[in-house]
């Protein structure tokens, strides 16, 4: 499979904590973003990261990529209950002449007030 | 606003009847996708389409067909579905594909739920 993958699966924090959730992948990229995701709704982009780019940060998140390590981890700071979702990494595939985004398989954020 | 639509949001329906799922982009994007989402599986690619009248298959293409025929519509069709397309269905789109790659944020519909009985 091509899937890339999160780590934790499932993350349970308090309001105001911390929570760091990483991503591996498989093949070499051109950027890699991170998206959430509110129970069974549509995803909803957080930020994108260039290859060559190794931290970004945007409000709360910060995210950095180590492509020698083929992987990626987003920390929110002072987590919220809003920010109760799950949260997938993607990677723009282009393999055999396609062309997709590859989807981790997520972790599932909850923060408890 | 923005927006990728589908619809409906939620299907439920019998095994063998037709059926479409429509997804309109009021953006201009030339790149549109489908995904579905099952449990423990992720999201993967079903069909894409790069502009009007480009499509090609994703991951897992089989039962299912698409159309581009305008750039801002690509419905999903599904000529006999079976139980095993019961899932969460998604349509996203982009501007373009570049030489750098899809190196912008995708913009997803709110998913249509499907199920087979």
């Amino acid at each position: 499979s091509q899937q890339g993958e999160e780590d934790p699966q499932a993350l349970s924090i308090q309001e105001g904590e911390n929570a760091t959730m990483n991503c591996s992948y498989k093949t070499s990229i051109n950027n890699l973003q991170w998206y959430r995701q509110n129970s069974g709704r549509g995803l909803v982009h957080l930020i994108l990261i260039r290859s060559n780019e190794r931290e970004k940060h945007s409000g709360r998140l910060r995210v950095t990529l180590d492509t020698s390590k083929k992987s990626s981890s987003l920390l929110i700071t002072a987590s919220r209950a809003a920010d109760t979702a799950s949260y997938f990494c993607a990677t723009d595939g282009r393999t055999s002449g396609t062309y997709k985004y590859i989807f981790g398989t997520g972790t599932r954020l909850k923060v408890l007030a | 606003e923005a927006q990728v639509t589908q619809n409906p949001r939620y299907l439920i329906t019998v095994t063998g009847k037709k059926l479409t799922v429509t997804c309109s982009q009021n953006m201009n994007h030339e790149y549109m996708s489908w995904y579905r989402q099952d449990p423990g599986l992720g999201l993967r690619q079903i069909y894409y389409s790069m502009n009007v009248e480009v499509t090609d298959k994703g991951d897992v293409p089989e039962g299912y067909k698409v159309s581009r025929k305008e750039k801002r519509n690509f419905p999903l069709i599904l000529e006999s579905p079976s139980p095993n397309q019961t899932s969460l269905y998604f349509c996203a789109s982009i501007p373009r594909v570049t030489g750098e790659g899809m190196n912008t944020e995708a913009f997803f519909g709110q998913g249509t739920r499907l199920t087979v009985v």
